[in-house]
């Protein structure tokens, strides 16, 4: 099956600080999401971004389908952005309708 | 906005135990999943649905089995609970295939 993998698994942030999340996949997909899981473990939509570029305030994130990657920005971090950021991809397949999802990367936030 | 809601955050089960996991949404999206989440494991898909009674086995639907019978409503139920079914279960909902996902808050389910 297709491999979708995230990296730093970890990552600590001084407040206002700036990081990139990564999301490497092994094959073709016709759908990307980035979901933040809050601390009561609510998966909560960041992007549906199967290419491009899109911003959110403080998010923006790039798909480069054609390389299989996509990149999530936060800037200027907050204490809430603390949690684990998940891609998940679903294949170029017809009906295949399946999400996978990385294994996340764990931010935490530091005053 | 798309809601998604669970029947319970929190549940107690004993081993043996039918139990019943419900998910509604209230946004008429034709399909609706069931996953758990495991620590090392991450999401892994249990069932999904893309219309009334139908359904499809996910990557891990030994031990479960489904039920659609209206639309916003998916149903997960272990015939017979064991303490190797402890886990996150997350229920999610879309408009239709390639649409994003939504999910609801989550059912924590532990069986002794």
């Amino acid at each position: 099956g297709i491999q979708v993998e995230q990296s730093p698994p970890d990552l600590i942030l001084q407040e206002g600080a700036n990081s990139t999340l990564r999301c490497n996949f092994s094959d073709s997909v016709n759908n990307l999401q980035w979901f933040h899981q809050n601390p009561w473990g609510q998966l909560i939509n960041l992007f549906y971004i199967p290419s491009g570029t899109k911003q959110n305030g403080r998010l923006s994130a790039t798909t480069v389908a054609t390389e299989r990657y996509s990149l999530l920005y936060i800037s200027s971090s907050q204490t809430t952005d603390s949690g684990v950021y998940f891609c998940a991809v679903e294949l170029t397949r017809a009906g295949s309708y399946q999400l996978t999802f990385g294994k996340g990367t764990k931010l935490s936030v530091i005053p | 906005d798309v809601k998604v809601t669970q029947s319970s955050r929190y549940l107690v089960k004993r081993t043996g135990e039918k139990v019943f996991l419900e998910c509604v949404q209230d946004m008429d999206h034709e399909n609706m999943f069931w996953y758990r989440q495991d620590p090392g494991l991450g999401l892994r898909l249990i069932y999904f649905s893309y219309d009334v009674k139908m359904k499809e086995k996910g990557d891990i639907p030994e031990g479960y089995s489904v039920s659609r019978e209206k639309k916003e409503r998916f149903s997960l139920i272990l015939e017979s609970a064991s303490t190797n079914q402890t886990s996150m279960y997350l229920c999610a909902s879309s408009e239709d295939y390639l649409y994003e996902q939504y999910f609801g808050p989550g059912t924590r389910l532990t069986v002794t």
